[in-house]
C-alpha cells in the first residue's frame, strides 16, 4: 500500500494565519492527491483534488500543490469556519489510502 | 443528490456486518461514477474500504477482502456492504461514498455515516 505521511498531526493559529499542510508519498503517485476537511460530528467534505483543482463551491483561499511525491495544502487566510481536520488522500493506486490528519486549532 | 447509510448499531464478535446505502436524488446507473465506503475507528483517521461501478465490478482494500463482498441493486438505487467475522477492531463510523474523477478516486459525495460497534 501507499504510504502517506501528513505532517504536522497538530497546529494552532489564528484567524488570517496562512496555513500550510503537508503529504509525502511513499511512491510517485503523479497527480492524485486529494484533501478533505472534517469537522466533528461530520463526515469528510472533498476540498481540492487531483493535487490543485477546487471542488465546486470550495473557497478560493483553499489551494493545493506538488514537488514530485511532495504535496502541500495551504489555506491563505484562516477563517473562523476553517477550524477542523484535514486529510490527504492518495488515489493513483488501489487501495486508495488516506494520510493521518492535521488538526487545525485556535491559538 | 443525498446518500443515507442504515443498519444495526450493534453486531456481536464473529457476526456479518451489514449496511446498505440508498441514493436518493441521482442514478447508481451514472457512468460517471463509482459507489464505495470508508471507516473511521473513533477518534482516529479514515480508511477505505472499497468500491464498485453499477455494472458490478469491485474493487476491495486487500486488509478486508476475504471478509468483504459489496453488491448493488440498481432497481432500488442502492449497494451494500456484508463483513463478516468482525471484531472490535471493526467498530467505526462507516460511510458510504460517491467516487469521481478519471481514476474514480476522489470522493466528492458522502453519507451523514452511522456508527456501528462491535461487542457482546
Amino acid at each position: 500500500d501507499i504510504q502517506m505521511t501528513q505532517s504536522p498531526p497538530s497546529l494552532s493559529a489564528s484567524v488570517g494565519d496562512r496555513v500550510t499542510i503537508t503529504c509525502q508519498a511513499s511512491q510517485d503517485i503523479r497527480k492524485y492527491v486529494n484533501w478533505y476537511q472534517q469537522k466533528p460530528g461530520q463526515a469528510p467534505k472533498l476540498l481540492v483534488y487531483d493535487t490543485s483543482n477546487l471542488e465546486t463551491g470550495v473557497p478560493s483561499r483553499f489551494s493545493g500543490s506538488r514537488s514530485g511525491t511532495d504535496f502541500t495544502f495551504t489555506i491563505s487566510s484562516l477563517q473562523p469556519e476553517d477550524f477542523a481536520t484535514y486529510y490527504c488522500q492518495q488515489s493513483d493506486d488501489l487501495p486508495f489510502t488516506f494520510g493521518p490528519g492535521t488538526k487545525v486549532e485556535s491559538k | 443528490l443525498q446518500l443515507q447509510e442504515s443498519g444495526p448499531g450493534l453486531v456481536k464478535p464473529s457476526e456479518t456486518l451489514s449496511l446498505t446505502c440508498v441514493v436518493s436524488g441521482g442514478s447508481l446507473g451514472n457512468t460517471n461514477y463509482y459507489w464505495g465506503w470508508i471507516r473511521q475507528p473513533p477518534g482516529k483517521g479514515l480508511e477505505w474500504i472499497g468500491n464498485m461501478f453499477y455494472t458490478g465490478g469491485t474493487n476491495y482494500n486487500p486488509s478486508l477482502r476475504s471478509r468483504l463482498t459489496m453488491s448493488l441493486d440498481t432497481s432500488k438505487n442502492q449497494f451494500s456492504l456484508k463483513l463478516t467475522s468482525v471484531t472490535a477492531a471493526d467498530t467505526g463510523v462507516y460511510y458510504c461514498a460517491r467516487h469521481a474523477g478519471p481514476v474514480a478516486g476522489s470522493i466528492d459525495l458522502w453519507g451523514q455515516g452511522t456508527l456501528v460497534s462491535v461487542s457482546s
